[in-house]
């Protein structure tokens, strides 16, 4: 059964560098998504991106995240200077034809020291 | 997006059935209702979605009554296994797709 990938699984920085966390969502799939989740807090939406472009976002996302999807495989999330709040868990998620109808990868642990 | 409500948690034995309420009174018309599973340290689960009537698939059954106001997940004969945190949501399956997450309901299975 086809599966979204991430990488790293987990990935520890020092505040105030770049970090790019790396997706595959499942090969047919068209509405691709990032999450994060911070250690016993509830899943908070970052971005949607469907068609080549973000659909939506939320206000976590600010002008230090980006996304790409710079071929047709991976879907990349950029945090160009990690502060400690970016601690947390960071799912990535597509699906197919239901925008609802999501699913996740076993996601990134992001550790900012 | 409508708001929904849901108990904070629930606690089952294994073999019973278990049924997860969901309130949602200001769902649109065009609102489909959706249900996630998370386990520990992993990302949400797709388990079954619904418009209206009666939804079942080999994991869940998703009951929704005809104003739509709510709805109600059922597993049957839950195992230790189903011990996970259940998120409803409501949206559009069109637009945007900022998909929002609730608090959950943590459901507890004992031996």
């Amino acid at each position: 059964e086809p599966e979204v990938t991430q990488t790293p699984s987990h990935q520890v920085t020092q505040m105030g560098q770049e970090v790019i966390l790396r997706c595959v969502p499942i090969s047919n799939h068209l509405y691709f998504y990032w999450y994060r989740q911070i250690l016993g807090q509830k899943v908070e939406f970052l971005v949607s991106f469907y068609n080549n472009e973000i659909s939506e976002k939320s206000e976590i996302f600010d002008d230090q995240f980006s996304v790409e999807r710079p071929d047709g495989s991976n879907f990349t999330l950029k945090i160009r200077s990690t502060k400690l709040e970016d601690s947390a868990m960071y799912f990535c998620a597509s699906g197919r034809d239901k925008p609802y109808e999501q699913y996740f990868g076993p996601g990134t642990r992001l550790t900012v020291t | 997006l409508a708001k929904t409500t849901q108990p904070i948690s629930m606690d089952s034995y294994e073999g019973q059935e278990v049924n997860i309420t969901c309130s949602h009174n200001n769902i649109a018309t065009n609102d489909y209702i959706t249900w996630y599973q998370q386990f520990p340290s992993q990302g949400p689960r797709f388990i079954i979605q619904g418009y209206k009537t009666k939804v079942t698939n080999e994991v869940a059954s998703l009951f929704i009554p005809a104003d739509r106001k709510s709805s109600t997940l059922s597993l049957p004969r839950v195992s230790l296994s189903d011990t996970a945190v259940y998120y409803c949501l409501v949206g559009l399956n069109t637009g945007g797709f900022k998909t929002i997450f609730g608090a959950g309901t943590r459901l507890f299975v004992k031996a």
